[in-house]
């Protein structure tokens, strides 16, 4: 079964920094990748994913994330963070067997 | 469109107890997912459904078990509940037949305490 590793557990940061959340998975096969986030009080909800085609892809609230296939990587990225992107964020990992894996989560502290 | 609705949203059981908790999909969705999330294991994969059928099953112990009905509705069931089942249980639908290509819409959980 695959698994997935994101890196850090909490991040803090000034808005109008910039973030990247790192995500590796483990899995020898084709993959369908997913970033999801939870903001406070809420449910989890999709950010944004990666089927196939640019490895470059692009999310709500100015997010992206690059899939590096050599690397086994799936990196969160947001060129400028606001207060409102504190949140808990999730990568996961279908690798076409129906289990979907998601790392242990980010924590990301936005101060004013 | 209504989200994913589980119930009850709070749960407070007994060592040995068993347990059924409850989740309505998206209308239209016909998959099902059930993750455990926990602060030290973080969102562990319970099972999958999808008409009815049981698509795949996480490592966990033979206590757990779920079901799809043919609305989609899905529940879970935990028997023999021990301390460290405490958790937030949530439950997720998605529109396509798996959760390999279809985003998961997610309910707000169902926090059960194990006393």
């Amino acid at each position: 079964a695959q698994s997935v590793s994101q890196h850090n557990h909490h991040v803090i940061l000034s808005e109008a920094a910039s973030l990247e959340l790192g995500c590796n998975y483990s899995y020898g096969g084709t993959v369908n990748l997913f970033w999801y986030v939870q903001y406070p009080g809420q449910h989890l909800q999709l950010l944004l994913k990666y089927f196939s085609g640019d490895p470059l892809v692009k999310g709500i609230k100015g997010f992206e994330a690059e899939f590096i296939k050599s690397k086994f990587s799936f990196n969160l990225r947001k060129p400028s963070v606001q207060w409102s992107d504190t949140a808990e964020y999730f990568c996961a990992v279908n690798g076409n067997n129906n289990d979907m894996r998601f790392g242990a989560g980010t924590r990301l502290t936005v101060k004013p | 469109k209504a989200g994913v609705t589980q119930t009850p949203r709070y749960l407070i059981k007994t060592r040995g107890q068993q347990v059924t908790l409850s989740c309505s999909p998206i209308s239209g969705h016909r998959s099902v997912s059930w993750y455990q999330q926990t602060p030290g294991q973080g969102l562990q994969f319970l099972f999958e459904y999808f008409s009815e059928t049981q698509r795949n099953k996480g490592n966990f112990p033979g206590r757990f078990s779920g079901r799809q009905f043919s609305n989609s509705r899905s529940e879970m069931n935990v028997s023999t509940l021990e301390l460290g089942d405490s958790a937030l249980y949530l439950c997720a639908s998605s529109r396509g037949q798996s959760s390999y290509n279809s985003p998961l819409h997610f309910g707000n959980g169902t926090r059960l305490t194990v006393t």
